[in-house]
């Protein structure tokens, strides 16, 4: 079966530097997405991970490696405003997104 | 205003009865989704289309029906309520190949049935 793994629930420190891990098995690969979710409000879209690398966007980079499965998100600088939740899913063969369960990340001052 | 819109936003009803979810969106996207979402879990997709004239069926299916009226209009229907299908949902647009797996995300439909 398809399957997304992350981590229920972080903490980390205002300032500080965190990194969500995201393992994935499934039938295809056609991209790795980052969603970013305040609790009570919309997912909205962070980042997109086709080829192996990191991509930087601001205080956001996402790490890919297909051959392992895997893909981190790396948030610097945390603010208080970063205390959601980060999905990661993964476009399959037919084009499906397949979601995990997401990554609660609490930041304390 | 919001490129995806829906309606409600928030509804409470009784176990039974019937209820219609409405999403428009002004994206102009082809691709159309409706998702719950359970605390701990993640989202779970129920119906999707790439085109009007296009539904199908997601992982969850039963006890849901929808009908795509236009490109712009998608509407999730509960037929016969039941408490299990207490959740948040979420309707979802994309656009084509490589940018299908960029969603954007209505606001959300908070459904609670007694």
């Amino acid at each position: 079966g398809q399957n997304i793994d992350q981590p229920t629930e972080m903490t980390a420190t205002e300032g500080a530097i965190v990194q969500i891990n995201c393992t994935y098995q499934t039938s295809g690969f056609n991209g790795l997405f980052w969603y970013q979710q305040h609790a009570g409000e919309a997912p909205t879209f962070l980042s997109y991970n086709v080829l192996d690398g990191l991509e930087e966007k601001g205080r956001f980079s996402s790490f890919l490696s297909r051959s392992k499965g895997y893909s981190y998100l790396l948030l610097k600088e945390l603010q208080m405003k970063d205390s959601a939740s980060y999905l990661c899913a993964v476009l399959d063969s037919n084009y499906q997104l397949i979601w995990g369960a997401g990554t609660k990340l609490i930041i304390k001052p | 205003d919001a490129d995806v819109t829906q309606t409600p936003r928030n509804r409470i009803t009784k176990t039974g009865k019937r209820i219609m979810l409405e999403c428009s969106q002004t994206k102009g996207h082809d691709r159309m989704y409706w998702y719950r979402q359970d605390p701990g879990l993640g989202l779970r997709l129920i119906y999707y289309s790439f085109d009007v004239k296009d539904i199908n069926k997601g992982e969850i299916s039963d006890g849901y029906s929808v009908s795509r009226q236009a490109q712009a209009k998608f509407s999730l229907s509960l037929e016969s309520a039941i408490p299990n299908q207490t959740a948040l949902y979420f309707c979802a647009t994309s656009d084509r190949g490589i940018h299908t797996g960029e969603l954007f995300f209505g606001e959300g439909s908070r459904l609670t049935v007694l």
